[in-house]
């Protein structure tokens, strides 16, 4: 079944640290991604995107990420984390014109 | 200021008692969906629709209608509600379905006793 992969589950770190939450799906061809992030009781906002062009794509509060077609990945990284980035991460893949699939979500700690 | 509105935010209510969950969106999008999130399950689309009177199925409609007489409003019945729909739910609306990112209403938290 096509489906995104979150491999980790919850992830703790220190602030100043550094941030690599993977993502993968099993469609093939073209595809849009991405990730969205729910502050801890708050809806979901969209942190950034991916549908052509650079692999390499910068999104809001200094996060990134990068597509990598062969690896069927979109991970997402921050080099370094704050304490107000605690937060739930989804990562969204569509197909063309298909529905929104979200991964099951990565829990990020963040200890002051 | 473009929004996407859900009500009621909190409902805790009976088996079987037929409820309703409003959306409505502000920006003129064509595309609505309402997803169900669930611990350790991620968000799960229940349905949505491209259009105005075009609604479909997602991955979990069993339980669930929707119906979209006007462009802004999307709302969610639960004829019957049963304890296996206590959940948190989002509408999202875009311009367009696929390359277009959803904006999401703030949730709407049920409890079914």
């Amino acid at each position: 079944a096509q489906s995104v992969s979150q491999h980790n589950h919850h992830v703790i770190l220190s602030e100043a640290a550094s941030l690599e939450l993977g993502c993968n799906y099993s469609y093939g061809g073209t595809v849009n991604l991405f990730w969205y992030v729910q502050y801890p009781g708050q809806h979901l906002q969209l942190l950034l995107k991916y549908f052509s062009g650079d692999p390499l794509v910068k999104g809001i509060k200094g996060f990134e990420a990068e597509f990598i077609k062969s690896k069927f990945s979109f991970n997402l990284r921050k080099p370094s984390v704050q304490w107000s980035d605690t937060a739930e991460y989804f990562c969204a893949v569509t197909k063309g014109q298909g529905n929104l699939i979200f991964g099951k979500g990565t829990k990020l700690s963040v200890k002051p | 200021e473009a929004q996407v509105t859900q009500n009621p935010r909190y409902l805790i209510t009976v088996t079987g008692k037929k409820l309703t969950v409003t959306c409505s969106q502000n920006m003129n999008h064509e595309y609505m969906s309402w997803y169900r999130q669930d611990p350790g399950l991620g968000l799960r689309q229940i349905y949505y629709s491209m259009n105005v009177e075009v609604t479909d199925k997602g991955d979990v409609p069993e339980g669930y209608k929707v119906s979209r007489k006007e462009k802004r409003n999307f709302p969610l019945i639960l004829e019957s509600p049963s304890p296996n729909q206590t959940s948190l739910y989002f509408c999202a609306s875009s311009s367009a379905v696929g390359n277009q990112p959803q904006h999401f209403g703030d949730g709407t938290r049920l409890s079914i006793l």
